[in-house]
């Protein structure tokens, strides 16, 4: 079984740039999560999609972030402008259904803004 | 935010101990907790997971202590090798009707197993 794919692996930018992080789900998984890992810290939940609509953005920095969800299976990621503190891991991840399904995650995409 | 506190930042065991990181929640509707395994450049892993029903769960060499008077619980590895250096990721979640996901992970534990 393929895992979730994601591009690119890294990307530097300077600030104010934008950005966009690209992922694919595991087949037949219709929820999808991006993630946002600070180095030290634990994932932060950015937005969830259950097949092509969004089920929860409440963390996601509406004014800088935005995700959408093609037909229910691919998804990308964009920032614009990016902040100095935008720096971080983005990871995707995706579960079958419901919250406690397991979730699999992507390599994740290495964000540095200077 | 921050809803999962876990401890230790960092461990260092030698190989055959065991391994322990204490995880705590706040939240009393968390009702799904999971523990998550990263390697370098890798996503987490689910390694093993409970639900509050039960204080023990054993899955090979890795089991999870649940106390939920305490709101409090643990991951224990036995015999720990050093294929299991990484860092671990406590989490707690709550199944809500409508689907959301309100994943809260800790900052995460390093674990290194010395050979």
């Amino acid at each position: 079984e393929a895992g979730v794919a994601q591009s690119p692996r890294y990307k530097i930018i300077e600030k104010r740039q934008s950005v966009a992080f690209w992922c694919n789900p595991i087949s037949g998984h219709a929820t999808l999560y991006w993630y946002q890992q600070i180095l030290g810290q634990g994932p932060k939940l950015l937005i969830q999609f259950q097949n092509n609509g969004v089920v929860d953005d409440s963390q996601l920095p509406k004014d800088r972030f935005s995700a959408e969800r093609l037909k229910g299976v691919d998804s990308t990621l964009k920032i614009q402008p990016a902040k100095l503190e935008d720096s971080a891991v983005y990871l995707c991840a995706s579960s079958l259904a419901g919250v406690t399904d397991t979730q699999y995650f992507g390599p994740g995409t290495r964000l540095t803004v200077l | 935010q921050q809803q999962v506190k876990q401890s230790p930042q960092s461990l260092i065991v030698q190989k055959g101990g065991i391994s322990i990181i204490n995880c705590a929640y706040e939240n009393t509707a968390f009702d799904y907790f999971p523990w998550y395994q990263q390697f370098p450049g890798k996503g987490p892993a689910l390694l093993i997971a409970i639900r509050p029903d039960v204080s023990e769960k054993k899955e090979g060499r890795f089991t999870i202590s649940f106390n939920k008077s305490a709101k409090q619980f643990s991951l224990h590895i036995m015999d720990s090798q050093p294929g299991d250096s990484a860092t671990y990721f406590c989490a707690a979640t709550h199944e809500r009707g409508d689907n959301n996901n309100d994943m809260r992970f800790g900052a995460g534990t390093r674990l290194t197993v010395k050979p």
